[in-house]
């Protein structure tokens, strides 16, 4: 089991340009997410899936898009590369059960814009 | 929408004392509780978790209290030792049967000292 994977681990982007981060999990889980770690601000959720098909936007979406395909694949699409997402991403995915929710992060991608 | 603080921002303590991180959530719905540990350059842990139907949980030296009626709940950990030191993050999450929501308070860097 590889868990959450994600790609790549850093990225020097330039203003205006696009890319996708590249989210994967091997758990079956039903439940996948973004989010954004900057400084003093903890973690911020972008948008989040609960399967295949089928996602809504969290508390920062702008300037990011998402699909979900499949139930292991997650990416996230930067439009339009701006310096205020320069940050930390990392990517979740998770399962409910009685009474509870597990969630196990990926190991993150650090992207730099200039 | 649910929100989460959580206090204090850092927090230092010798080896051996507690330490203990507190953190208020707004929305009643919030029905469980996880705990992560995020150490330096890596991927934020499960560390330990509680549902809303359960006052308090222990696993090892660590330890989570949950006053519903407050909304407040706190990690409590005790005999510190140096590989404690990290960020720490309380989250709430609402599970409505067809969602499940984290949210994040903005963290806890603690620091234990020899």
């Amino acid at each position: 089991n590889a868990g959450v994977t994600q790609t790549p681990k850093f990225q020097v982007l330039k203003t205006g340009q696009s890319m996708t981060l590249q989210c994967a999990q091997d758990m079956n889980h039903e439940y996948m997410s973004w989010y954004r770690q900057d400084p003093g601000m903890g973690l911020r959720l972008i948008h989040y899936s609960v399967g295949a098909g089928i996602t809504d936007q969290g508390e920062v979406p702008n300037g990011y898009n998402v699909s979900r395909s499949t139930t292991e694949d997650f990416p996230l699409r930067l439009l339009s590369a701006a310096p205020s997402q320069t940050s930390v991403y990392f990517c979740a995915s998770g399962r409910t059960f009685l009474g509870g929710y597990e969630q196990y992060f990926g190991p993150g991608t650090r992207l730099t814009v200039t | 929408g649910e929100n989460v603080e959580q206090h204090p921002s850092t927090l230092s303590v010798q080896e051996g004392d507690s330490a203990v991180i507190k953190c208020t959530y707004s929305d009643s719905a919030s029905n469980y509780f996880p705990w992560y540990k995020q150490e330096l350059g890596k991927r934020p842990q499960l560390i330990i978790d509680i549902r809303s139907n359960v006052g308090e949980k222990k696993d090892q030296r660590i330890a989570v209290t949950l006053n519903k009626t407050a909304k407040h709940f706190s990690l409590h950990i005790t005999e510190t030792q140096p590989e404690d030191s990290a960020v720490y993050f309380c989250a709430g999450v609402i599970n409505t049967g067809t969602a499940s929501k984290l949210t994040f308070g903005t963290g806890t860097r603690l620091q234990v000292t020899l």
